[in-house]
């Protein structure tokens, strides 16, 4: 059974930093990109970046490019992004995804999310 | 980027009524002649997506077959045959085959 568990999320003060983990398991890690999809209270999906089954190519949205990085440790089956500079805009629950193929075409299978909250 | 606008926004349903909600990709969504990358994600309350329906009209292991998707080029639909009580929550479509990736802003599916 495939499992994604996000972990790392809490209340920030803006200009601070974050680091988001999502443990994979139930599938060839190493096989697949991985995506994070973020949800604003309320909000609909938003799609925040992508990387490579290697680690070796990233993606960025633009309302995040220079500020969050992703990586992942295909030893750890664990998937991360690195959150800087947050804003208020960025509170949000982030979801960790399994991509199906490719970057950004489908996913087929989510975690259950870690709430960020940015505020003062 | 790449515009997904479903409608309609709210849809109210008798138990056991069909729903039909849409979704208009802002240009024609055709990946290569195989794959149409169009998906469907239930979210029910309080919980993550659930990918119901990918490459336009495929159901994924475990969605009832009352869930049926449809359509090509600029105009895609998710019908549900016969709504039930665990159908409740907000749908989305998305387009994977124009970067970056893009949602709907969600169909919000209630009982009357």
């Amino acid at each position: 059974e495939v499992q994604l568990v996000e972990s790392g999320g809490g209340l920030v003060q803006p200009g601070g930093s974050l680091r988001l983990s999502c443990a994979a398991s139930g599938f060839t890690f190493t096989s697949y990109a991985m995506s994070w999809v973020r949800q604003a209270p309320g909000k609909g999906l938003e799609w925040v970046s992508s990387i490579s089954h290697s680690g070796g190519s990233t993606y960025y949205a633009d309302s995040v490019q220079g500020r969050f990085t992703i990586s992942r440790d295909n030893s750890r089956n664990t998937l991360y992004v690195q959150m800087n500079s947050l804003r208020a805009e960025d509170t949000a629950i982030y979801y960790c995804a399994k991509e199906v193929a490719g970057f950004g075409t489908d996913f087929d299978y989510w975690g259950q999310g870690t709430l960020v909250t940015v505020s003062s | 980027d790449f515009a997904m606008t479903q409608s309609p926004l709210s849809l109210p349903v008798t138990l056991g009524q069909p729903a039909s909600i849409s979704c208009r990709p802002g240009q024609s969504l055709v990946n290569d002649i195989a794959n149409t990358y169009l998906t469907w994600f239930q979210q029910r309350p309080g919980q993550s997506p659930r990918r119901l329906i990918y490459k336009v009209s495929n159901r994924d292991s475990g969605v009832p077959d009352r869930f049926s998707g449809s359509g090509s080029g600029t105009d895609f639909t998710l019908n549900i045959s016969r709504v039930e009580a665990e159908d409740v929550g907000v749908y989305y479509c998305m387009q994977g085959g124009h970067w970056p990736p893009t949602f709907g802003q969600g169909t919000r599916v209630e009982i009357k």
